[in-house]
């Protein structure tokens, strides 16, 4: 059984200092990793894609992927209110396109 | 823009009815998904379907089936609704070759 694990939270940040989320996956064969925002009441919206070692930025996002040590973050920079959502974690790997979802990090950015 | 629309937002039922619901994608993707989201369970992929008339079982299939007779629609059956199938259902689309799913807005569905 394939499984992302993330923090489940609240982590709760001041406005402005960077927020720092992690997930781990069991998966050695995984391929592709994504991290969703989602608001409450709110459907999950794609923020970041990475799919070789290393950093990858956009804007005040950057994700961080480690295959060897099967770890990915997302760091968000200048941590604003509208940053306070739940942010979930996925996986996927082989040829069927499944995503294996973590239970996702509440974060909380205080004004 | 990937769109995905689903067909309700909110819809209650009663314990026995049969529920429909359905999915629309507009950017002729092939691999359409349907999960259900609950408090602490997080995301559970229910079906999905790689292409018209085609569809796999997902991690949770019991109590549902799925139809797919064109494309762009995919649709998800609670053959006869219990009170545990109470949840928040979402349709997603999925962009190879970059492995991104795009999320419909949901329907939470509440059977009494």
């Amino acid at each position: 059984q394939k499984e992302v694990e993330q923090n489940s939270g609240p982590l709760s940040v001041p406005e402005g200092a960077i927020a720092s989320l992690n997930c781990t996956y069991s998966d050695r064969g995984s391929q592709s990793f994504f991290w969703y925002r989602q608001y409450s009441g709110k459907s999950p919206e794609l923020i970041m894609s990475i799919y070789s070692n290393g950093d990858k930025e956009d804007g005040r996002f950057t994700a961080q992927l480690n295959k060897a040590s099967q770890y990915v973050s997302l760091l968000i920079r200048d941590s604003q209110p509208s940053d306070s959502a739940t942010y979930l974690c996925a996986v996927s790997g082989g040829s069927n396109y499944k995503l294996t979802f973590g239970k996702g990090t509440l974060l909380t950015v205080n004004p | 823009d990937v769109k995905v629309t689903q067909s309700s937002r909110y819809l209650v039922k009663r314990t026995g009815e049969k529920v429909f619901l359905e999915c629309v994608q507009d950017m002729d993707h092939e691999n359409m998904f349907w999960y259900r989201q609950d408090p602490g369970l997080g995301l559970r992929l229910i079906y999905f379907s790689y292409d018209v008339k085609m569809k796999e079982k997902g991690d949770i299939p019991e109590g549902y089936s799925v139809s797919r007779e064109k494309k762009e629609r995919f649709s998800l059956i609670l053959e006869s609704a219990s009170t545990n199938q109470t949840s928040m259902y979402l349709c997603a689309t999925l962009e190879a070759p970059a492995d991104t799913q795009y999320f419909g807005p949901g329907t939470r569905l509440t059977v009494l």
